[in-house]
């Protein structure tokens, strides 16, 4: 079975704090992909990073990092020097590389006070 | 590039009533998937629909049907609402199958059950 657990419910930090979002998952299968997608109170889905299973390189982009270990099956995201914008509900998810069901996490509410 | 449009926004419908919701696929897109997002949780998986044929469902009761057009668009019709039904419904396009390629999502149609 696949599952996605995300345990930070709520997490409200002041502007230009850095902060980490945890996620970690369960599966059987060895091939995989990862994912971290962004809800703004808009409500859609704004998609932030794939990550394969057999890639477990780090990867940056801006103020934004992922840490991808899979030997406690966890897909962390990290930003740095958050912003107010930042305020958003952030999923993680897990696919099998042969099947369209994407399973996602209970998300993530962050706010970012000025 | 057109990202992905939804419609209607927002929609009331009663117990037993039937719905279609409606969703355009980015363009050079030939994938739609169809997601459920009850409040406060992650979208979970209806189905999938790949060159007008469905191609994969998640744990859905047969009232949830779908269609694809030749354009690529898609419908989402739910039969005899039920008030459980009530959530986001979420559209998301991907080129190819959703196997390799990331999914971009619409900004959803919120359904209220009466």
């Amino acid at each position: 079975a696949q599952k996605v657990t995300q345990a930070q419910t709520e997490i409200s930090v002041v502007e230009k704090e850095d902060v980490t979002l945890d996620c970690v998952y369960e599966t059987r299968d060895t091939t995989y992909y990862l994912f971290w997608y962004k809800q703004p109170p808009s409500g859609e889905l704004v998609f932030l990073i794939r990550r394969n299973s057999f890639d477990e390189q780090n990867e940056i982009s801006g103020r934004y990092s992922w840490n991808f270990q899979k030997s406690t099956s966890s897909f962390n995201f990290t930003i740095t020097a958050s912003q107010v914008v930042d305020s958003a509900v952030y999923f993680c998810a897990l696919r099998k590389v042969n099947n369209n069901d994407m399973r996602f996490g209970a998300g993530t509410r962050l706010t970012v006070k000025p | 590039e057109t990202g992905v449009t939804q419609s209607p926004t927002h929609l009331i419908k009663t117990r037993g009533q039937q719905v279609t919701l409606r969703c355009s696929s980015q363009s050079g897109h030939n994938t739609v998937s169809w997601y459920q997002q009850a409040l406060g949780q992650g979208p979970q998986f209806i189905f999938q629909y790949y060159r007008e044929e469905e191609n994969g469902r998640g744990n859905f009761p047969p009232r949830f049907s779908g269609l694809q057009f030749p354009n690529y668009s898609s419908e989402l019709n739910v039969n005899a609402l039920e008030l459980d039904d009530s959530a986001l419904y979420l559209c998301a396009s991907s080129p190819k199958t959703a196997l390799q390629e990331t999914q971009y999502f619409g900004p959803g149609t919120r359904l209220l059950v009466l």
